[in-house]
């Protein structure tokens, strides 16, 4: 059973910085490109970064590159976003979501069920 | 362009047939992905691909795509279906995903 267990959410103050880590289990970790998708509350989905399976391509949305980077560590299983200069407009639940596909994650399969990040003074 | 347009709203009588459109130019390269977020629950992909259904999603519901619109139909609503549903696709350069801004389906 695919298992996506997202930790590191919490209270951060405007600029701050936070990193969200993603411990996958239940699949062959490297076959498959990971996403991290986010929502803020009442609001719609917004892809914010993707990384193929074996790691060698990263994508990011346009409204977020620079400031959040992601990562994947084959032996440990886990994806990371690690995100900067974070204001109120970051507020969202963050999901690690993991695709049908090794390349680009364009079929966003298995989603974990999120850890909220809050951004305020 | 990287923005997909859904209609914010939609509703169905309950057995009649429903359309939900995602409109966008990355949408005349690539094919649209359908998910389906039910209230306190993550989405899940109903479409993918031309007109794909992953193993137990339901027949009534099916897509298609012309031009630079994709669409989800659902003929015969059930009470089941209502729920948010949002398009996605790679954006015109295809390096990243971009999501609509989903349509609320209400089943009356």
């Amino acid at each position: 059973e695919v298992q996506l267990l997202e930790s590191g959410g919490g209270l951060v103050r405007p600029g701050g910085s936070l990193r969200l880590s993603c411990a996958a289990s239940g699949f062959s970790f490297s076959n498959y490109a990971m996403s991290w998708v986010r929502q803020a509350p009442g609001k719609g989905l917004e892809w914010v970064s993707g990384i193929s399976g074996n790691g060698d391509k990263t994508y990011y949305a346009a409204s977020l590159k620079g400031r959040v980077t992601i990562t994947r560590d084959p032996s440990k299983n886990t994806v990371t976003l690690q995100m900067n200069s974070l204001s109120a407009d970051d507020t969202a639940m963050y999901y690690c979501v993991r695709d049908r596909y090794g390349a680009f994650p364009e079929y966003l399969q298995h989603w974990g069920q999120g850890t909220q990040v809050t951004v305020s003074s | 362009s990287s923005e997909l347009t859904q209609e914010p709203a939609v509703s169905v009588a309950l057995g009649q047939t429903v359309r939900i459109t995602c409109q966008g130019d990355s949408l005349r390269n690539f094919y649209a992905t359908w998910y389906q977020q039910k209230p306190g629950q993550t989405p899940e992909v109903v479409i993918y691909g031309n007109n794909n259904r992953p193993s137990g999603i339901p027949d009534r519901i099916s897509g298609s795509s012309s031009g630079d619109t994709s669409s989800l139909t659902i003929t015969g609503a059930q009470a089941e279906d209502e729920a948010d549903y949002y398009c996605a696709c790679r954006d015109s350069v295809g390096n990243q995903v971009v999501f609509g801004g989903g349509t609320k389906l209400t089943v009356l």
